[in-house]
């Protein structure tokens, strides 16, 4: 079981240019949750995904737009990047029960850098 | 390939009295390590961080040990409330990037 995959590991872009992440859950789960760790801080909700739908959004521009695929994967995309997007984005997938997560699992995360 | 393991899935512990959680981890290349909180249905909260230049840092109720000749870290709550039951997530980093973390462990705390 592979777990949760973020591709790409790294990233650099430039101010204004658009950024796609993608995220794997792990086998069982059918529920993907984004997160943004700025340098020194603590995970920042972005949103959750869930039968191809958001289903709860943390408080962050309209720039942060996401999708998820029939076999629960999951991108993530924010146009018209600033530089105070640089930050490690997490995903974590999940099997949600009666509005609960299960087994909550987090990926290595996708390290963006803009400049 | 797991380089952070919480052994212990789950851990009951009596209102007042000290819950220590542990995490263990494989790359002697992590240099900062991070304990988060979760709630059912909610996020992770961030709740206390250690860089590998030190081996405890304390925050209220709430003190890392981290022992890098063993590779092992430790997350001490005392004393422990009934609100402190949640899932708690080991975490560590090299340079704070391709963050690693554990299973969790469910902590229970019995009034």
């Amino acid at each position: 079981d592979a777990g949760v995959t973020q591709s790409p590991t790294h990233l650099i872009k430039t101010r204004g240019q658009q950024v796609t992440l993608r995220c794997s859950p792990k086998s069982g789960h059918d529920t993907v949750s984004w997160y943004q760790q700025a340098l020194g801080q603590g995970p920042q909700f972005i949103f959750q995904y869930y039968e191809e739908e958001e289903r709860q959004r943390g408080n962050f521009p309209d720039r942060f737009s996401g999708h998820q695929f029939p076999n629960y994967s999951s991108e993530l995309n924010v146009n018209a990047l600033l530089l105070g997007d640089s930050a490690l984005y997490l995903c974590a997938s999940s099997l949600l029960v009666g509005g609960t997560d299960y087994g909550y699992t987090f990926g290595s995360g996708t390290r963006l850098t803009v400049v | 390939d797991q380089q952070v393991k919480q052994n212990s899935p789950s851990l009951s512990v009596q209102e007042g009295r000290i819950s220590i959680l542990n995490c263990d981890y494989t790359n002697s290349m992590f240099d900062y390590f991070l304990w988060y909180k979760k709630y059912p249905a909610e996020g992770p909260t961030f709740l206390i961080s250690i860089s590998s230049i030190k081996d405890k840092n304390e925050d209220g109720r709430f003190t890392v040990f981290l022992n890098k000749s063993a590779k092992h870290l430790s997350l001490h709550i005392v004393p422990s409330q009934p609100g402190d039951s949640a899932v708690y997530f080991c975490a560590a980093s090299q340079n704070n990037n391709d963050m690693r973390f554990g299973a969790g462990t469910r902590l229970t705390v019995k009034p």
